[in-house]
């Protein structure tokens, strides 16, 4: 069981928007902003899209968004697109280790 | 370019140790700012950190792991290292190196291809 809870898969369309949440508790989510979210394409080593809640790395369209609310971050995809079809993992700092959500499949119907 | 390339056996017998080095390319091991991780996921499940060492030797490991695990550094040969003792099934899993923000990283900026190991007699 992952330490923190992520719904196992969202669905959306081309060109809505889609929001990934991501629970913890007030000993990771909610007591530090270092929360991260990574995509993982089939396949593939995750790739950071989100750090530090809502920062970008350069090279992450803009259509990638993040907040935190207590102890739940929420990775907020716009516009969606056929090539955002992947899992997308949340990460937490949580003291004296990091922790990771489950991860959720995103669909693109 | 920084380039991370997991290396070790595919196949590791129950009880015994799994090790893995991570030769790191395209830039030095030192840095004050980034330490260097193992991240490993089991297949069709999440993400699980496993720890980490900074260039300097300092080591950080996941509290549920912490009596399982070595990690360890050689400047010399650009490498670190990863070693998991008395593996079981549960062990088996992508084994990812990485290079993440701090000494703890929840920021993970560059990963390895990772590599399949299987626990198996």
């Amino acid at each position: 069981q992952s330490a923190l809870t992520q719904p196992r898969s969202v669905s959306g369309s081309p060109g809505q928007s889609v929001a990934i949440s991501c629970t913890g508790t007030s000993s990771d989510v909610g007591a530090y902003n270092w929360v991260s979210w990574y995509q993982q394409l089939p396949g593939k080593a995750p790739k950071l899209i989100l750090y530090d809640v809502s920062r970008r790395p350069s090279g992450v369209p803009d259509r990638f968004s993040g907040s935190k609310s207590a102890n739940t971050a929420s990775l907020t995809i716009s516009g969606l697109q056929a090539e955002d079809e992947a899992d997308y993992h949340c990460c937490s700092y949580a003291g004296d280790y990091v922790a990771f959500g489950g991860g959720t499949k995103l669909t693109v119907l | 370019q920084l380039l991370l390339q997991e290396s070790g056996p595919g196949l590791v017998r129950p009880s015994e140790t799994l090790s893995l080095s991570c030769t790191v390319s395209g830039g030095s091991l030192i840095s004050d700012d980034y330490s260097w991780g193992w991240i490993r996921q089991p297949p069709g499940k999440g993400l699980e950190w496993i720890g980490s060492v900074s260039y300097t030797g300092s080591t950080y490991y996941n509290p549920s792991l912490k009596s399982q695990v070595t990690i360890s550094i050689d400047m010399s040969k650009n490498q670190f290292s990863l070693r998991l003792h008395s593996v079981t099934a549960a062990d088996t899993a992508i084994y990812y190196c990485s290079k993440g923000h701090g000494a703890i990283a929840a920021r993970v900026d560059y990963w390895g291809q990772g590599t399949l190991v299987t626990v198996s007699s």
